[in-house]
């Protein structure tokens, strides 16, 4: 079946590092691809999505690449802020008529001044 | 503003005592979701909906229920709570399950089962 595995968590950075987390999908067909982004106390927001591959999907700085041929949408920043610090979760949505959408475990990331 | 409210944000309760959960959308979206927030489990669909009197099972379905009314009000139902339904629960909504619509969610019912 289809499923989404995140790196595990937390990643702690520093302001203005550089970021990456790491997002691998298993699936049949041809999947959009999704990041969500939920701040403490808050439901889950969408921060960019991908619907086919090579789509480059951005938004706030971030980015992420579908990448079909190593069945990954890594999430990248290139200077990560403290207003950044969340937990970020991958989804996939295989486009049936469930309009269900598959999660990974999340990745809480914390960045320190 | 557009949003999807839940009520309440957080809930106590002992083993068997019905609760209902309220969800509303204000976007006249057609599609609704109830999904419940583990630890290290991610999110799980409990029930959809994808339009009035149009509901079905996700991936947990058992020991919830939902009934769609109205297109704005998608209450989750739990006849007899219990422990393992202990849990963080969001509702979403978006203009169409089929096209992947970005899904809104709600912030969130944290529900304590005891």
């Amino acid at each position: 079946g289809n499923s989404v595995t995140q790196m595990e968590g937390p990643v702690t950075l520093s302001e203005e590092a550089f970021l990456t987390i790491n997002c691998t999908y298993t699936a049949t067909g041809y999947p959009s691809l999704f990041w969500y982004v939920q701040y403490p106390g808050e439901g889950l927001q969408l921060l960019l999505k991908a619907t086919k591959a090579d789509d480059k999907g951005s938004n706030k700085g971030f980015e992420a690449t579908y990448r079909k041929e190593t069945t990954s949408f890594h999430l990248e920043k290139g200077s990560v802020q403290v207003s950044d610090s969340a937990v970020y979760f991958c989804a996939l949505s295989d486009g049936s008529n469930t309009g269900k959408l598959i999660f990974g475990q999340g990745t809480t990331l914390q960045v320190k001044p | 503003e557009a949003q999807v409210t839940q009520n309440p944000r957080y809930l106590i309760t002992v083993t068997g005592k019905k609760l209902t959960v309220t969800c509303s959308q204000n976007m006249n979206h057609e599609y609704m979701s109830w999904y419940r927030q583990d630890p290290g489990l991610g999110l799980r669909q409990i029930y959809y909906s994808m339009n009035v009197e149009v509901t079905d099972k996700g991936d947990v379905p058992e020991g919830y229920k939902v009934s769609r009314k109205e297109k704005r009000n998608f209450p989750l139902i739990l006849e007899s709570p219990s422990p393992n339904q202990t849990s963080l629960y969001f509702c979403a909504s978006s203009s169409g399950g089929r096209y992947n619509s970005p899904l809104h969610f709600g912030n969130g019912t944290r529900l304590t089962v005891t």
